[in-house]
């Protein structure tokens, strides 16, 4: 069964400090990975996307790695700012044709002051 | 580039009551179109696709006679819940594709709608 599972499922940092989420899938046969940001009562804003070939991504402070043997990938925030509280979501696409996103249940961050 | 908004971005209706939200693709052609729900503290569900001219295709568990789906042109989808109640308060987020079934293609997600039910 294709699932994309994240950890933490929430986390609460200062601001300035570093963190690292965690996306795992079992999604078959591959084709790419995003991570997505959602502010609350907003929708899914793209971070990044790798494809199977790419092992790391970056945007900004967000850089995304990708282990397609692991099935593994991480998004890493660098020096959190308050504007980066939100829910960070893992999106898998498989290769089956259609557009189906496969979409984790996100990571909630909160950076505080 | 890639915007698509949603109108209204919140609405309150009363049990019974059937109540239309609109997706649009501003600055592309939408050949695809997604709805999705979500549910507090939870992710993105797919309720169904739509490709513009054609029949939506509901996912499993999903009413289409309860949520009606109309992709009439290539920028504009419409979602109309009927008879909505209370178990129908939601975020609902709808997306917009460019091609027409390329492997991963990118979707650009809407702002969503926030509909209560009372």
């Amino acid at each position: 069964k294709n699932q994309v599972e994240q950890s933490p499922q929430s986390l609460i940092i200062l601001e300035g400090k570093n963190c690292t989420l965690q996306c795992n899938y079992t999604v078959s046969p591959f084709s790419n990975l995003r991570w997505y940001k959602q502010d609350t009562g907003r929708g899914p804003v793209s971070l990044t996307i790798m494809t199977f070939s790419e092992n790391t991504k970056s945007n900004g402070r967000y850089t995304a790695t990708l282990d397609a043997d692991t099935k593994q990938s991480s998004l890493h925030i660098t020096a959190s700012q308050l504007s980066d509280s939100a829910s960070y979501i893992c999106v898998v696409s498989a290769t089956s044709g259609t557009y189906k996103y496969i979409f984790g249940t996100g990571t909630r961050l909160k950076v505080l002051a | 580039g890639a915007v698509v908004s949603q109108h209204p971005s919140w609405v309150i209706c009363k049990s019974g009551t059937s109540v239309k939200i609109e997706c649009r693709s501003l600055d592309f052609q939408a050949t695809t179109m997604f709805w999705y729900r979500q549910f507090p503290k939870q992710s993105l569900m797919l309720m169904a696709t739509s490709n513009e001219g054609s029949k939506a295709t509901y996912e499993q568990g999903v009413e289409k006679d309860k949520f009606l789906i109309n992709h009439a042109s290539l920028t504009l989808s419409t979602l109309t819940v009927t008879s909505a109640h209370p178990e129908d308060s939601s975020f609902y987020i709808c997306s917009a594709a460019s091609g027409a079934g390329a492997i991963g293609e990118t979707q650009y997600f809407g702002p969503g709608t926030r509909l209560l039910v009372l």
